[in-house]
């Protein structure tokens, strides 16, 4: 099956500071790559996504990049503020298959 | 997207005793629903798919006799915690979609 790892599991910045967390992924069949923040005891939510076809996407201030050569993708953060600091996971799905998450990123932003 | 709801939101309960959870979508009909278990600073574990009208299908390693599921509707899929013990204390967190997975408000289930 399908296995994620995501690094690093903890990243600490300063605001304003960039932050970039990456993922790897073994399936070359998976086609689909989101990204989910969960804030402290809510429920995850999707802040960007990626599909086998585009090798970066961005808003605002969020990017997310892929390689499917090297079957990573990454999610980029720019000007850090307070309010990113969550836990980010990243998935990897296949098709209609359920998604496979990385252990996630606790990232910590000081103000 | 699509909205899900989860009740309880947390639940304190004594050992022995086995808990509820629902979950719902609201605006969604969906024929598959996944449960997912949280423990502090960890990621998320499938536990089960829950499919609407049959029977549900668990990951390895979960007890299925433990861990009840029931999809009866298209809106509603529960788990039910039996005999619960505090070991089974977790953030337990429903979610449905396709690719993009929406994701319940999670349960927060104590046992004492």
């Amino acid at each position: 099956g399908e296995n994620v790892e995501q690094h690093p599991s903890t990243l600490s910045v300063q605001e304003g500071d960039s932050a970039v967390i990456k993922c790897t992924y073994s399936d070359s069949a998976s086609n689909y790559f989101p990204w989910y923040k969960q804030e402290l005891g809510k429920r995850p939510q999707l802040i960007i996504d990626i599909r086998s076809n585009v090798g970066e996407k961005k808003d605002q201030r969020i990017a997310v990049t892929l390689n499917k050569t090297a079957k990573h993708f990454s999610l980029h953060i720019t000007e850090t503020q307070p309010e990113d600091s969550a836990v980010y996971f990243c998935a990897a799905v296949k098709g209609s298959y359920i998604p496979t998450f990385g252990r996630g990123t606790s990232l910590i932003v000081h103000p | 997207g699509a909205v899900v709801s989860q009740h309880p939101s947390r639940v304190i309960c004594k050992s022995g005793t086995s808990v509820k959870i629902e979950c719902r979508s609201l605006d969604f009909q969906a024929t598959t629903m996944f449960w997912y278990r949280q423990f502090p600073k960890q990621s998320l574990m499938l536990m089960a798919t829950s499919n609407e009208g049959s029977k549900a299908t668990y990951e390895q390693g979960v007890e299925k006799d433990k861990f009840l599921i029931n999809h009866a509707s298209l809106t509603l899929s529960t788990l039910t915690v039996t005999s619960a013990h505090p070991e089974d204390s977790s953030f337990y967190i429903c979610s449905l979609g396709a690719d993009t997975q929406y994701f319940g408000p999670g349960t927060r289930l104590t046992v004492l």
